[in-house]
């Protein structure tokens, strides 16, 4: 049972265009959610986090969106540049469960044409 | 700040072999530290975590072990590698339940 799924495995967008990254999942007590990159052969990078008590969460180019009625959340990255490319993941947490495990989707692999 | 290493960086072992990875951590005190593994196009999976000393919390029974000896130190493990171990396992650490922070990883090819 995929708890996190990231039903787009890939995205192209132009560069200086936004690229938007979808998330869904099942699991209602999810409450922590988060984004990652990740570059071939390195470990993800951080990006950006959000409680299920905001909806919405900004860090420069990178706002993260979240629809807890929806079961939603979405990546919007902009202006897209060439140095984005590259394989996002989102992870889902339940801090019902006590023991800080995330769910990681399958990830959706980004490319920023210029 | 705060560093995480991982070696080797990559290995490639003949079925039925030992393996251990080891990961420590650098610039905090009692992380949660987790592994993880990444097939070929695939997600990733959580293999183990810890939250401590000596405890193991193992979320995919595999071939696989793994053990916390020091506070900043965890090491994946196996007796017999099977084909299927092959992938990229990458360590994490984080503080509570919030952002985990991943080591460069180790790709294993077994052969």
């Amino acid at each position: 049972d995929q708890q996190v799924k990231q039903n787009s495995p890939s995205l192209s967008v132009q560069e200086g265009r936004i690229s938007i990254l979808n998330c869904d999942y099942t699991n209602s007590m999810f409450d922590y959610f988060l984004w990652y990159k990740k570059y071939p052969a390195e470990g993800p990078t951080f990006l950006i986090s959000i409680s299920s008590i905001k909806d919405k969460n900004e860090d420069g180019r990178f706002t993260v969106f979240l629809n807890k009625s929806a079961k939603h959340l979405s990546l919007h990255i902009v202006p897209s540049q060439p140095g984005d490319s590259a394989v996002y993941f989102c992870a889902a947490s339940a801090g019902t469960s006590g023991t800080y495990k995330y769910i990681f989707g399958t990830g959706t692999r980004l490319k920023v044409l210029a | 700040s705060q560093t995480i290493h991982q070696w080797p960086a990559t290995l490639v072992q003949p079925v039925g072999s030992p393996l251990s990875l080891e990961c420590t951590v650098e610039g905090t005190s009692n992380p949660n530290l987790y592994w993880y593994r990444q097939a070929a196009g695939r997600g990733l999976q959580l293999l183990f975590y810890s939250v401590g000393i000596g405890q193991i919390s193992s979320e995919v029974p595999q071939n696989l072990s793994a053990s916390r000896p020091q506070d900043r130190q965890f090491i994946l493990s196996s007796k017999k590698l099977l084909l299927s171990d092959s992938g990229f396992y990458l360590c994490a650490w984080s503080r509570g339940r919030y952002e985990q922070y991943f080591g460069p990883g180790t790709r294993l090819t077994v052969t």
